[in-house]
């Protein structure tokens, strides 16, 4: 059973608007949420986190917000620029540990 | 920053074949690495935490006598597939985290096809 689940495989926006990522959770032993980015033929790239005692953190144009009542983790960006475009996984560490669990990716396009 | 860095970037080979994968931290120590596997469309998925001078821990349904994973210095972990099959086709790719409040780093992966 999918620990991460990132729901759309896919997502368009128009450059300058607003990408909103998400991503719902089912375990609720964590120390905290990354988000990282991932191009082509290379690794991901961490792009910016939030631990379980936060509910928002913001670096620039983006901002994590983390809702845990509703186990829903979401990543805004803003304003999305054609650079942006990459697949974008959510990824928590587990509590006690360094292990990282990743949802599938959201593939992000960013339309010029 | 912090940077991994994994080499080869893409193996292509036939079946029965071992293949080494290299992970390294270039500008620090790592006591601690890991090494995932992404199949297509799937999340990227733990196989093993590479210990130095002691012994991997490995995931849940991943044989340890198939994936050899050694950690002998502090900035160099490798990950063997020994007798490779087709069905162990996948992206491989390593991290590291550095000592601090800093999150893990990756290498770039390696693409592996068995032939």
């Amino acid at each position: 059973d999918q620990q991460v689940k990132q729901n759309s495989p896919s997502l368009s926006v128009q450059e300058g608007r607003i990408s909103i990522l998400n991503c719902d959770y089912t375990n609720s032993m964590f120390d905290y949420f990354l988000w990282y980015k991932k191009y082509p033929a290379e690794g991901p790239t961490f792009l910016i986190s939030i631990s379980s005692i936060k509910d928002k953190n913001e670096d620039g144009r983006f901002t994590v917000f983390l809702n845990k009542s509703a186990k829903h983790l979401s990543l805004h960006i803003v304003p999305s620029q054609p650079g942006d475009s990459a697949v974008y996984f959510c990824a928590y560490v587990q509590g006690g540990s360094e292990k990282l669990v990743f949802g599938k990716g959201t593939k992000l396009t960013v339309n010029p | 920053g912090a940077v991994v860095s994994q080499h080869p970037s893409r193996v292509i080979c036939k079946s029965g074949t071992s293949v080494k994968i290299e992970c390294r931290s270039l500008d620090f120590q790592a006591t601690t690495m890991f090494w995932y596997r992404q199949f297509p469309k799937q999340s990227l998925m733990l196989m093993a935490t590479s210990n130095e001078g002691s012994k991997a821990t490995y995931e849940q349904g991943v044989e340890k006598d198939k994936f050899l994973i050694n950690h002998a210095s502090l900035t160099l972990s490798t990950l063997t597939v020994t007798s490779a099959h087709p069905e162990d086709s996948s992206f491989y790719i390593c991290s590291a985290r550095p000592t601090g409040n800093q999150p893990q780093h990756f290498g770039d992966g390696t693409r592996l096809s068995i032939l």
